[in-house]
């Protein structure tokens, strides 16, 4: 299986701070790694598909990079419902697998 | 609009079964994989099952494999998963994902886009 490790598990940041999340898989995934943002007692949001492709409606604020095994989602400027916990995942291959997730809160 | 709606959650014994239903909208659903993705309270995400469009194909993670069927009613634009011999740990928020899929080659891949809210399944006694 492909294990995602993302980093930090949390973090804390002000509004309009730069933030960037790591993920990093245990094997190479190519660019088939999907980010996804979830706020207490919602559902998951789709944000990013295919390594850095955002998906419909999602700020441009929002940018990912990367391709093998190591991959990062950056929130150039944080706003205040950008709070949320955000996870990675790869669809490489079966099992389908997602990172710890990472904790963004309000400094 | 894709829409995606769970239900069926309940609150079931240890060793019993349950049978989710997730009802879709707004899109061709004949064509589209879908998915079941888990949450146990205060915990992550954890993927538990995907189907093909067509229902021929069928993939499950190891926790689950033997114990839960997923399956799709064309007709009825719905997902299932009737999830058996429960346990303690399958306790979570099961969401219905409806996913895309790529494919390059002979190798489908399978990407998750819109979630729905989920239901939830609690194994006690």
């Amino acid at each position: 299986d492909i294990q995602m490790t993302q980093s930090p598990s949390s973090l804390s940041a002000s509004v309009g701070d730069r933030v960037t999340i790591s993920c990093r898989a245990s094997q190479g995934i190519s660019h088939f790694l999907a980010w996804f943002q979830q706020k207490p007692g919602k559902a998951p949001k789709a944000l990013i598909y295919a390594t850095s492709n955002l998906q419909s409606g999602v700020p441009s604020r929002f940018n990912g990079g990367g391709s093998g095994t190591d991959f990062t989602l950056t929130i150039s400027s944080l706003q205040p419902e950008d709070y949320a916990t955000y996870y990675c995942q790869q669809y490489s291959g079966f099992p389908l697998t997602f990172g710890g997730g990472t904790k963004v809160e309000i400094k | 609009e894709v829409q995606v709606v769970e239900s069926g959650g309940a609150l079931v014994q240890p060793g019993g079964s349950v049978r989710l239903s997730c009802a879709t909208s707004g899109f061709y659903f004949n064509i589209y994989a879908m998915s079941w993705v888990r949450q146990a309270p205060g915990k992550g995400l954890e993927w538990v099952s995907t189907i093909g469009g067509s229902g021929g194909s069928a993939f499950y993670a190891d926790s689950v494999k033997g114990r839960f069927t997923i399956s799709r009613d064309n007709s009825k634009n719905t997902l299932y998963l009737q999830m058996n011999s429960l346990r303690a740990e399958d306790t979570a928020v099961y969401h219905c994902v409806y996913t895309t899929t790529l494919t390059i080659g002979t190798t489908n891949y399978y990407g998750m886009d819109v979630w729905g809210q989920g239901t939830t399944v609690t194994v006690s006694s």
